[in-house]
């Protein structure tokens, strides 16, 4: 069955300690890997695609890279607004799309 | 606002009682899917509409649970004789594609 796996589970920053959030995933039949963040109560909210390895993509403080068994997510210098739970989700050739179950961010002023 | 609107946002019931939740997707969007998220969870998926064609349905949607996609629009979550256990964030998402998905507030079901 396909899995995928986020790591850690949670993390605490101070403003402005850079760290990066991992994503595992079965890496036969992937067409595409998202993440997206979601604010306690509310729908998760799209940030990127990537469908091959080397492929990288940047919004504000967020870069996402692609190798061939797990993404990235680098967050640099983060702020307090950047406190939320990161979702990675895997999408396969079977249409099937198989969400992590989040890394939950904390920085803290 | 033009993304994908969900009613209600929140739903309280007792155990047994029906429910049925809404969805408006994205109004070019003709991919819409259901998903489920409990606490610490990611979403988990339940069901894909293409148009107004049901297309998958998860193994765990049990025969309690029917969805609807009427003239290819608003979608429709119906849950019959609800259990405890199906206390939950019931999440729709929509795309144009058949990759990026872009989601709803969601409808936090609570069953007493």
């Amino acid at each position: 069955e396909d899995q995928v796996t986020q790591s850690p589970e949670a993390l605490r920053l101070q403003e402005g300690e850079s760290s990066s959030l991992n994503c595992s995933y079965t890496v036969s039949g992937l067409r595409g890997l998202f993440w997206y963040r979601q604010d306690p109560g509310k729908g998760p909210e799209f940030l990127f695609t990537l469908y091959s390895a080397g492929e990288e993509k940047e919004k504000e403080r967020l870069k996402a890279t692609l190798t061939k068994k797990e993404s990235f997510l680098h967050i640099t210098a983060p702020k307090p607004e950047d406190s939320a739970t990161y979702l990675c989700a895997a999408l396969y050739n079977n249409n099937d799309m198989r969400f992590g179950a989040g890394t939950r961010l904390t920085v803290k002023p | 606002d033009t993304g994908v609107s969900q009613d209600p946002r929140h739903k309280i019931t007792k155990r047994g009682q029906n429910v049925t939740f809404r969805c408006d997707p994205i109004s070019e969007h003709n991919r819409l899917y259901w998903y489920r998220q409990t606490l610490g969870q990611g979403p988990e998926f339940l069901t894909y509409f293409q148009n107004e064609a049901q297309l998958e349905k998860s193994r765990l949607l049990s025969d309690r649970f029917s969805a609807e996609r009427p003239k290819g629009s608003f979608s429709t979550l119906e849950i019959q004789r609800t259990e405890q256990g199906d206390s939950a964030m019931y999440l729709c998402a929509s795309s144009s594609s058949i990759d990026t998905q872009y989601f709803g507030p969601g409808t936090r079901l609570t069953v007493l």
